[in-house]
Parts: structure tokens; C-alpha cells; sequence
């Protein structure tokens, strides 16, 4: 079945590493995207790629980093320079046209830093 | 840009009693509207979405919402609330720029 994986489901780092958080989809989709999610927050934008090898920053990048070489894959680094990347993060992608092809979604991995 | 304002965060509703989700949205241009739920520790699921056809919008599991362009909501209802359906919800709106802007969610809560 297509779908999007998301992997590890929790993730564990200690303050001051940085962290990749995998994202792999095989429904052919051209746009993927990173969204963060906190209690009372809902979601907010972090990244999003519309096509291979381009990619732009969402409405809270700073501290995170992406690269897009795959049409499969969009990983997210959580760098050291984010101030509080303890949370729920869930990738997404599309057919070009969110109205046309709505978003599909990961189930997400837990990052925890202590 | 686009933002939505979802207000109340956590919503209880009685077994069988209508469910009512409030959306409420701001774009500059005409606006794609969507639904999604969430069950815990899992990605979004779609519940319905609005892209310029029928005003009356119907989507899975009874769920229907309803897009008003002079009040600049698209709410959530369905008629009679089941067990099935305590999770979280949320509104979103896109304005064509294949970014999808979220509100804040409804936790619901369904009482036996």
C-alpha cells in the first residue's frame, strides 16, 4: 500500500545534538512537507519542497534544516540551535495542488530532548 | 497569508447529541478549506474539504461542514455523536500556495 513512513516513532536526544527524523513516501508525490505539533498549538509549517532538489522555509525554521535529493525523501534535521524541539513532528506530502490532492500524512515521530 | 481560529480547545459532547466544531478563517484570496482529524499518536486523516463547488460539504464517517463566504466560517457538524468519533479536529485553510495553514484543534470528548 502507499503511504507515508515516518521513522523512529519515538526518539530520544540529549540537549546540544543534532537529530535527523526520516520521511519516506511512495505515493509518487511531487510536494512534502514538515509540520510541528505542540499541546494547544496545533501545526505549524516548519519546511515544505515542492519538487526535487528546492525547497522552502514554513512559518518556524529556524533551527531545523532539510534537503530534498529524492523525490521519496524529505529528513529534517533538528539542530542544536533550536531553543525547544521537544515535540510531535509529522510529515505530509501532495500532487502539486493541495485543492486538487490533499494532504497525506506520516504517523509522526516524538522527539524528546533532555 | 492565511490563519484559521478554531475556538474552544476541548469540546464535550453526550452520546448521540450533535456535534458542533467551530471554524472561522481569513484569507486574501478565495480560500480551499479542509478538515482532518486525529486519533492519538498518528498523522492526520482527512475528514472533507471545500474547493469552490457546493457550499454544503459531506465527508466520511457522517461528518459534513458548510462554507459561508459573509461569515468566514466553514464549521463542522454531524448530527449524532458515536463513541468512535472522540479525537482531535482540525480546520485548515490554503490559499493556493500549496501551503496549508492549521488552527489550533478541537479535542472532543464524547460522554456515555
Amino acid at each position: 500500500d502507499g503511504g507515508i513512513t515516518q521513522s523512529p516513532k519515538y526518539l530520544f536526544r540529549k540537549e546540544g545534538q543534532n537529530v535527523t527524523l526520516s520521511c519516506e513516501q511512495n505515493l509518487n508525490h511531487d510536494a512534502m512537507y514538515w509540520y510541528r505539533q505542540d499541546p494547544g498549538q496545533g501545526l505549524r509549517l516548519i519546511y515544505y519542497s515542492q519538487i526535487v532538489n528546492d525547497f522552502q522555509k514554513g512559518d518556524i525554521a529556524e533551527g531545523y534544516s532539510v534537503s530534498r535529493e529524492k523525490k521519496e525523501s524529505f529528513p529534517l534535521t533538528v539542530t542544536s540551535a533550536q531553543k525547544n524541539p521537544t515535540a510531535f513532528y509529522l510529515c505530509a506530502s501532495s500532487q502539486q495542488g493541495i485543492e486538487d490532492s490533499p494532504l497525506h500524512f506520516g504517523n509522526g515521530t516524538r522527539l524528546t530532548v533532555t | 497569508a492565511q490563519s484559521v481560529t478554531q475556538l474552544g480547545s476541548h469540546v464535550s459532547v453526550s452520546e448521540g447529541a450533535l456535534v458542533l466544531l467551530r471554524c472561522n478563517y481569513s484569507s486574501s484570496v478565495p480560500p480551499y478549506l479542509f478538515w482532518y482529524v486525529q486519533y492519538p499518536n498518528q498523522g492526520l486523516q482527512l475528514l472533507l474539504k471545500y474547493t469552490s463547488a457546493a457550499t454544503l460539504v459531506k465527508g466520511i464517517n457522517g461528518f459534513e461542514a458548510e462554507f459561508k463566504k459573509s461569515e468566514t466560517s466553514f464549521h463542522l457538524t454531524k448530527p449524532s455523536a458515536h463513541m468512535s468519533d472522540a479525537a482531535e479536529y482540525f480546520c485548515g485553510v490554503s490559499g493556493g500556495n500549496n501551503r496549508l495553514a492549521f488552527g489550533k484543534g478541537n479535542q472532543v470528548v464524547v460522554i456515555p
